[in-house]
């Protein structure tokens, strides 16, 4: 069955440096998404992307996180400086042509983000 | 603030039992309605989706919608212990490219041997 993979599963890096998380969705489909997940609480929207542009993005993508579909299969988070309360689980999501009112989202394994 | 409440748990139940997970939601005009299952450190996974009123049913699973009551459930029948994890309501906001799902915080069950 074809699956959400992402790169790396776990990532430490220092408070200030820049981050990349990458993920490759489902070859056939066509909206992505982050989600981020700190330990204990619940899965947060962060942003969607359809189109080769953000369709959505919530309180917390602030101008720190950008999103980038380099090529027809990598989409990306990329935190430009990060802050000790980014870390957390991240997991990329996408779904198929059908859309995200039917369609349901199939989430990557994540990436667990370690700030020090 | 389109809001997923999951206010009951955590929940324990015996092997062979019943389990009646439920949700509210905040949006009366939420059409897609999912749940899903997290095993500890684990991404979500989903189990059941449900988008008109009534009952569905997938082998042990059954998840229910009332869009009048604004209220999903899900009802896990025959309960095994590898069924203990956290299971998460999530209810898809706003239309088309927009919409995002939105997620509970989630009701962790223990289905004890």
């Amino acid at each position: 069955e074809p699956e959400v993979t992402q790169t790396p599963s776990h990532q430490v890096t220092q408070m200030g440096q820049e981050v990349i998380l990458r993920c490759v969705p489902i070859s056939n489909h066509l909206y992505f998404y982050w989600y981020r997940q700190i330990l204990g609480q619940k899965v947060e929207f962060l942003v969607s992307f359809y189109n080769n542009e953000i369709s959505e993005k919530s309180e917390i993508f602030d101008d720190q996180f950008s999103v980038e579909r380099p090529d027809g299969s990598n989409f990306t988070l990329k935190i430009r400086s990060t802050k000790l309360e980014d870390s957390a689980m991240y997991f990329c999501a996408s779904s198929d042509a059908r859309g995200p009112a039917v369609s349901p989202l199939h989430f990557g394994n994540g990436t667990r983000l370690t700030v020090t | 603030q389109k809001e997923v409440e999951q206010n009951s748990g955590p929940l324990s139940v015996p092997e062979g039992a019943i389990a009646s997970l439920n949700c509210t939601y905040s949006d009366r005009v939420s059409q897609s309605f999912f749940w899903y299952r997290q095993y500890s450190g684990k991404s979500p996974e989903l189990i059941m989706s449900i988008y008109s009123n009534g009952d569905k049913e997938d082998g042990r699973f059954t998840a229910q919608l009332n869009k009048a009551s604004q209220y999903v459930s899900l009802l896990i029948r025959d309960s095994q212990p590898s069924d203990s994890a956290t299971y998460l309501c999530a209810v898809n906001y706003g239309g088309g490219a927009n919409s995002k799902l939105t997620f509970g915080k989630g009701i962790t069950l223990s289905v004890r041997p």
